[in-house]
Formats: structure tokens, sequence, C-alpha cells
């Protein structure tokens, strides 16, 4: 089992819709949670991090953990078509200093 | 604020060859991380250093990887020999604060 797993996709999005991308994770110690966004042939970039229990808000993006079910979803609003892009959940036990990465979702909006 | 600066940005070579990474980590970032990440995966975590102090290195295949990060700064990530399957994208990153990673351009690596 993946210490960390996400449905590869391709999620497709009508432009303007919420999208909804999924991870969920293994170890119970996990203490931090992340949200990376990689366009095609480029490198990762953080996008989201949550610590608690509950729900984050960040502009049109939100995450929100679950730490009793192992799951961290985040929440796209209003999807734009550069949007559109591979999303990294990735977890750490550590605060952040040994992050394990799943192996990304694609999204895909449409205009 | 320059990011975090990688080269080369392309390597080919022939398998059992020797190959080199360069990283810049950016200015003021203690943390520096090394990964790999194969198409269609997420990054893996190849070392881990705190200023020249490498404190995870459990994944890297010390058979054949090295890695230095002299005076706390740059750091470079060594093959030697490379094989078939160690073509993938190199990525280097830092940080200030865990977990808020800042990744460099990566390196592709091709082994022929």
């Amino acid at each position: 089992q993946k210490e960390v797993e996400q449905n590869s996709g391709p999620l497709s999005v009508p432009e303007g819709a919420i999208a909804s991308l999924n991870c969920t994770y293994s170890d119970r110690g996990s203490q931090s949670f992340f949200w990376y966004r990689q366009y095609s042939g480029k490198s990762p970039e953080l996008i989201m991090f949550i610590y608690s229990n509950g729900d984050k808000e960040d502009g049109r993006f939100t995450a929100q953990l679950n730490k009793a079910s192992q799951y961290v979803s985040l929440l796209i609003r209003d999807s734009q078509p550069s949007d559109s892009a591979t999303y990294l959940c990735a977890v750490s036990s550590e605060y952040g200093n040994k992050l394990v990465f799943g192996a990304g979702t694609i999204l895909r909006v449409k205009s | 604020e320059a990011g975090v600066v990688q080269s080369p940005r392309y390597k080919i070579i022939e398998k059992k060859q020797p190959v080199a990474f360069w990283c810049n980590p950016i200015s003021g970032h203690n943390t520096l991380y090394w990964y790999l990440q194969n198409l269609g995966q997420g990054p893996e975590l190849l070392i881990r250093y705190e200023n020249e102090e490498a404190v995870d290195d459990s994944q890297l295949p010390k058979d054949r990887f090295s890695a230095e990060r002299l005076k706390g700064v740059d750091s470079t990530l060594k093959i030697q020999p490379a094989e078939l399957g160690d073509s993938a994208v190199y990525l280097c990153a830092s940080s200030q604060n865990p977990g808020e990673q800042f990744f460099g351009p990566g390196t592709r690596l091709t082994v022929l």
C-alpha cells in the first residue's frame, strides 16, 4: 500500500466549476499536509498547507483535513483553464521536514 | 528574490558514465533537498541537508549516488556509474520553514 494515494485522473471540470481533489494517507502519525501544483514540464510549487482538522481557505483554494479518516482534500472554486495541472498531495510526520508525495492528480479545466 | 538554481537543465549520457548535478538554493535557506521524480510519479526524497549536515539520506542509493553540500550553500549530487533506470528528473529544493519547499527547475537525465 502506498503511503499517500491520489486518483491519477484526469479529472475534467468545466470552467467556473468546483474541482475537488482527494488524497488519503496511511501514516496516522502524519502531522502536516501540503498541496503542490505542477504544470507540465515544470517543477512543483506550494499552493496550500494545513496542519489542523477542518478547512483552510486561501482565495479560490480550500484545503480540508480529516485526520480520523486520514483524508485530505483540495477544493478549487471557479476553476480556470490556467488551473490545469497536476496536483500533488504531500504528507509529513516531521512537521514538513520529510515530505512523502502522492503520484498526483491531473486536473483539466475546459473552457 | 532569485529562486533555486540548478544546472544543467538537461543531460544525456551513456550508461556506466558518471554525471553530476549542481544546485544553488535560495539565499538564507538552510535546508536543501534532492528529489528524484519519475514520469507520472511524485518526487521522492533522496537526501536532505541542514546546513552542511546530511540529516536524512536513507533513500540515497549509496553504492552509486553521492552528494555534498560544502559550506552549507551549494550542493552537488553525483551518480557513478549511471544505469538506465536512473533516467528521471532530479529536483533540488530549499526551505527556510519546514514543508514550504521551493523547487528548482530540475535536471532531466537521460541514460542511453
